[in-house]
């Protein structure tokens, strides 16, 4: 089955350390996607890329890194420089700019 | 600035229809989405519109009004599962998608 997969669901670290967050996905899509979801707030979007070994910076890219070196694989790295990281992370991808985003499961980091 | 609103929370009954409202003022049109999001979980997809007029798809309808920067989601013969929050979502002139809060939508029996 085609779709989209993040791992870990849950993830706990100690401030001051990096972590990377796994984004992988098998639906041939170009455009991949990285946004965070705090309560009572929209999803906010940290980095986007459109194409391999390209990418660009969303709302709030501050504190955090991405690469895209395969077409399958968009991971996020919340550095230690993000001063308030614990969110439920999105990873979405695409077909192109008009169509449906799909969603994976989500990575919820909290940060001790 | 860039700005979707919709309420925060409603409640309905089992069986019963309940529209969900979403204004939006942003920096050029390229369609509006709404999804579904069960909590703790992926967004999912439940329509897209681009043009004026009601896209009709099973229990759920979604209304677009461009000119008064308007949406509403309709959910016809509510079912426990629809219990979820509905996400509002506009793709401005760059193509990039402008999200709402979402509505938590709470199902009564």
């Amino acid at each position: 089955d085609g779709g989209i997969t993040q791992s870990p669901k849950y993830l706990f670290r100690k401030e001051g350390q990096n972590v990377t967050l796994s984004c992988e996905q098998n639906l041939n899509h170009d455009a991949m996607y990285w946004y965070r979801q705090d309560p009572g707030q929209g999803l906010r979007l940290i980095y986007y890329s459109q194409i391999v070994n390209d990418f660009q910076k969303g709302d709030i890219a501050e504190g955090y890194s991405v690469s895209r070196e395969k077409k399958e694989s968009f991971p996020l790295t919340v550095t230690s420089a993000q001063k308030n990281p614990t969110a439920f992370y999105l990873c979405a991808s695409s077909t192109g700019d008009y169509n449906e985003q799909f969603f994976g499961p989500g990575t919820r980091l909290t940060v001790l | 600035g860039q700005n979707i609103d919709q309420p925060t929370e409603m409640t309905a009954t089992e069986g019963a229809i309940v529209q969900i409202n979403c204004t939006y003022q942003t920096s050029g049109f390229n369609g509006l989405f709404w999804y579904q999001q069960h909590a703790g979980e992926a967004p999912t997809f439940l329509s897209y519109n681009v043009l004026d007029g009601l896209e009709e798809k099973g229990r759920f309808s979604s209304f677009l009004s461009r000119s008064k920067g308007y949406s509403y989601l309709l959910l016809k013969e509510l079912q426990m599962k629809d219990s979820a929050s509905y996400l509002c979502a506009v793709m401005d002139s760059n193509y990039q998608l402008i999200w709402g809060a979402g509505t938590k939508l709470i199902i009564k029996p």
